[in-house]
């Protein structure tokens, strides 16, 4: 099992584009999440899905859109970057949304907004 | 609302030496606690995990955490670090209760291994 991947690992974005940033998993999850990761900061959940078709905001949701077509893939949509948006992207999933399952992490996208 | 609180931003030890990196948690019962590691470029690994029973848990890697009560603690140990520890830890706590619950992390704590 490959786990958790994400696409791509760096980026640049100007203010103002917009970009998708990759998440699949191979696990066969119901649960999946976006978090974003700033120095000092922790992981901000930004969007999770309990199930193809369903998703809901988290606790940063704002700059930022997501679908789940299907249950392998999670993608999360910036429109119109903003440097604020610069960060550490982390895609990770679960088997179940109960407090006591490991969510499974996959590498990180690394964006830059300049 | 649950929350959790990692005392050190980074810590320092020799190889060899030991390690205890602090987590104190606040929520209104028993929640799951984790413990989590993040090599540089990687995504978050779990090292272990509590979630009732034995207040004394072993992990991966040579790490164990206990979980104590009474200070709402759930401190991570290892008797002698490796370099290969070097890495930033996070405590995580998910609520007890039913229906999506979000998992709540810490803000880490860098771990530097010197020679």
């Amino acid at each position: 099992n490959a786990g958790v991947t994400q696409t791509p690992k760096f980026r640049i974005l100007k203010i103002g584009q917009s970009m998708t940033l990759q998440c699949a998993q191979d696990m066969n999850h119901n649960y999946m999440y976006w978090y974003r990761q700033d120095p000092g900061m922790g992981l901000k959940l930004i969007y999770y899905s309990v199930g193809a078709g369903i998703t809901d905001k988290g606790e940063v949701p704002n700059g930022y859109n997501v679908s789940r077509s299907t249950t392998e893939d999670f993608p999360l949509r910036l429109e119109l970057a903003a440097p604020s948006q610069t960060s550490v992207y982390f895609c990770a999933s679960s088997v179940s949304d109960r407090g006591q399952y490991e969510q499974y992490f996959g590498p990180g996208t690394r964006l830059t907004v300049t | 609302a649950q929350s959790v609180t990692q005392p050190d931003i980074h810590i320092t030890v020799s190889e060899g030496a030991s390690l205890e990196l602090r987590c104190n948690y606040s929520y209104g019962a028993t929640p799951y606690l984790f413990w989590y590691v993040q090599s540089p470029g990687q995504g978050l690994q779990l090292l272990l995990k509590y979630f009732s029973g034995d207040t004394l848990v072993q992990g991966i890697k040579g790490f164990e955490a206990e979980f104590k009560r009474s200070q709402s603690s759930f401190n991570l140990r290892k008797p002698s670090v490796h370099w290969s520890d070097a890495a930033e830890y996070f405590c995580a706590v998910g609520p007890f209760s039913g229906g999506y619950q979000k998992v709540t992390f810490g803000t880490g704590t860098k771990l530097q291994v010197i020679p």
